[in-house]
């Protein structure tokens, strides 16, 4: 099992709709989460991070996490084009400052 | 000031060739990190830096890899006899960890990556 996974995609939703991205850990311990986003051909970019359980908004960005069932999703609200990217879930190992990262999840706004 | 940068932006070598990579990270930032992604691939976590210490070198494929980092400044990725798996992109990052921070201590802030070919 991977430590961190994510379902590669594409996913893709069309202008508008609630985009919804997972992400699954397997360090029951793990405390720190955190989703960058990574443009084609550009470095990644951190978009949200979250320590506790439940909701976390930012704009059109809702970051959930559930520790007991060991996932962290991020909702992307009213999609637009300019989110189409790949979405990297990191999660930071405890007691460490080394972060696992996901493969990612590529989506794609349909206009 | 400036974002991280990365030296070269591209690099071309020959199967066997050793090659260097630079990253300068965000002055002040005590948390340095490489990683590779291989084409349409995840981050690989290589190594991290506290300071000019590596107290994480679990990442590095092989021993044909190794890094360093003077002080709280500029680190150089070194592989030996490059092989063709090699080839990907390398990204450095930086984050300003102290002892007891966290949150907006731990945003990893990335340069532009090394785009490295091993032909």
């Amino acid at each position: 099992q991977k430590e961190v996974e994510q379902n590669s995609g594409p996913l893709s939703v069309p202008e508008g709709a609630i985009a919804s991205l997972n992400c699954t850990y397997s360090d029951r311990v793990s405390q720190s989460f955190f989703w960058y986003r990574q443009y084609s051909g550009k470095s990644p970019e951190l978009i949200m991070s979250i320590y506790s359980n439940g909701d976390k908004e930012d704009g059109r960005f809702t970051a959930q996490l559930n520790k007991a069932s060991q996932y962290v999703s991020l909702l992307i609200r009213d999609s637009q084009p300019s989110d189409s990217a790949t979405y990297l879930c990191a999660v930071r190992t405890p007691g460490t400052y080394k972060y696992i990262f996901g493969t990612g999840t590529r989506l794609k706004v349909l206009a | 000031g400036a974002g991280v940068s990365q030296s070269p932006s591209n690099k071309v070598t020959e199967k066997g060739k050793d090659v260097e990579l630079r990253c300068d990270p965000i002055s002040g930032h005590t948390a340095l990190y490489w990683y590779r992604q291989r084409l349409g691939q995840g981050l690989e976590f290589l190594i991290y830096f506290q300071g000019n210490s590596a107290p994480d070198k679990s990442g590095l494929p092989s021993d044909r890899f190794s890094a360093e980092r003077t002080g709280e400044s500029v680190s150089t990725l070194t592989i030996q006899r490059t092989q063709q798996e090699d080839s990907a992109v390398y990204l450095c990052a930086s984050s300003l960890i102290k002892s007891g921070t966290r949150k907006k201590g731990e945003t990893q802030y990335f340069g532009p990556g090394t785009r490295l070919l091993v032909l």
